[in-house]
């Protein structure tokens, strides 16, 4: 049963910390996606990979927000520092084909920043 | 702004009946798609319909589609309890930035 896998399921934070978060995508999806959700502003694409390189990151905040796939099977998404801004819930996707095709998620990562 | 807009924003039936919501975009599509998140999970992708399409079928689901309203509409037949969920319709467009952009969704409860 292929699913994506993200960890931590569930992080409180201090503001000013670092977070990192972990996506593994299902084997052989080469297009990952970075989302967050939050109440106010709903489903938000923050970035998405294409066979590792990143291909539209211009949902991100630069300054405090990185992403990256060292591998294959391994995203990560980094907040440095974090603010309480950033608590949400954040999502990765992936699939074979691109951004415009149909999309499997993740459990997500809940994020608190307190 | 939300390219694709739910329609209502929460909607509540008994069990058995049907259940619509309604998504209307802003400017031409590639594709719509309506993805289900049950409280706490991801979203599972449920159906996609093209621009050259006006209606699918999967299951107990029925999506169609007009482009020159720029709507869609998701009908879920004999609703299970097991329905209850948010659903989000998300637009791919045809020109512009190369994503999937997710409406604010329709909050579903069935009742048993």
């Amino acid at each position: 049963d292929a699913r994506v896998t993200q960890t931590p399921r569930h992080k409180v934070t201090e503001m000013g910390q670092e977070v990192t978060m972990r996506c593994q995508p299902i084997l052989g999806h080469n297009t990952v996606f970075w989302y967050r959700q939050t109440m106010m502003q709903g489903l938000e694409l923050l970035a998405y990979f294409r066979n590792r390189a990143p291909l539209d990151d211009s949902g991100m905040p630069k300054d405090r927000f990185s992403a990256e796939m060292p591998d294959a099977t391994l995203a990560t998404l980094k907040i440095q520092p974090s603010e309480p801004r950033d608590s949400a819930v954040y999502f990765c996707a992936g699939n074979a084909g691109g951004p415009l095709d149909e999309q499997y998620f993740g459990p997500g990562t809940r994020l608190t920043v307190t | 702004s939300q390219q694709g807009e739910e329609d209502p924003q929460a909607l509540s039936i008994q069990e058995g009946e049907n259940a619509t919501m309604n998504c209307s975009y802003k400017t031409s599509i590639n594709n719509l798609q309506w993805y289900r998140q049950n409280s706490g999970r991801g979203l599972v992708h449920l159906i996609l319909i093209r621009s050259n399409e006006r209606e699918k079928h999967s299951g107990r689901l029925r999506v169609t589609l007009d482009t020159s309203k720029k709507s869609s509409s998701l009908l879920i037949t004999a609703s299970r309890a097991a329905d209850t969920a948010s659903y989000f319709c998300a637009t791919a467009r045809d020109t512009g930035r190369r994503a999937l952009t997710f409406g604010s969704g329709t909050r579903l409860q069935v009742q048993p």
